[in-house]
């Protein structure tokens, strides 16, 4: 297994652009999210998804859109990308099983200029 | 409300001692507690998960326990080495099923020096 995987690893924009964070994972987890990490601020959810066609917000939605066609992707959409959202971003899936343990992608790190 | 905390936020010690890394969560309603760890520029890998119900697990070098009733979670390191220098991180898991959001302390960074 691949386990989740994200792409692009590096990523610069102008403000005003969009652009989608791809995630994938290949280990059939109904459960997915998008973090954010920014330095003194931990880890915030953004939006989460429970299943194909189910999503949800997190902390920290404003900005971002998701959605869920199938239950291996889970693409993260910057509408109208700002320097606040110059950031870390990272997929994590997890079980559909107790414990729920949550795998996370390599990440991706976003600079918006 | 859930708030998790990690103390200290730096560590910094010798090769070859044991050390302990503290997690404090303020409601002791949780389903479980995962342990991670986040190398410099990379993402989180798990190491250990502890359900409610435990009171401790292992992993080779790593023992993590749990105390629900005074809402503390330790993550013992035997025989520290330069290859666990890293950024450890806490989360609690408030519910089982749909809504399994975790609440995130904000790491201890140690560095493990040869």
């Amino acid at each position: 297994n691949a386990g989740v995987t994200q792409t692009p690893k590096f990523q610069v924009l102008k403000t005003g652009q969009s652009m989608t964070l791809q995630c994938a994972q290949d280990m059939n987890h109904e459960y997915m999210s998008w973090y954010r990490q920014d330095p003194g601020m931990g880890l915030r959810l953004i939006h989460y998804s429970v299943g194909a066609g189910i999503t949800d917000q997190g902390e920290v939605p404003n900005g971002y859109n998701v959605s869920r066609s199938t239950t291996e992707d889970f693409p993260l959409r910057l509408l109208s990308a700002a320097p606040s959202q110059t950031s870390v971003y990272f997929c994590a899936s997890s079980t559909p099983w107790t414990p729920y343990e949550q795998f996370f992608g390599p990440g991706t790190r976003l600079t918006v200029l | 409300k859930q708030e998790v905390t990690q103390i200290p936020a730096a560590l910094s010690v010798p090769e070859g001692e044991n050390l302990v890394l503290n997690c404090s969560f303020t409601d002791s309603a949780i389903y479980n507690l995962q342990w991670f760890r986040q190398d410099p520029g990379k993402g989180l890998t798990s190491l250990l998960l502890i359900q409610s119900s435990q009171r401790e697990q292992t992993s080779g070098r790593l023992n993590a326990s749990l105390d629900k009733s005074s809402g503390r979670s330790t993550l013992y390191i035997a025989a520290s080495q330069p290859g666990d220098s890293a950024t450890y991180l806490c989360a609690v898991r408030r519910n089982a099923g749909n809504n399994r959001k975790l609440i995130w302390g904000l790491g201890t960074s140690l560095a493990v020096n040869p």
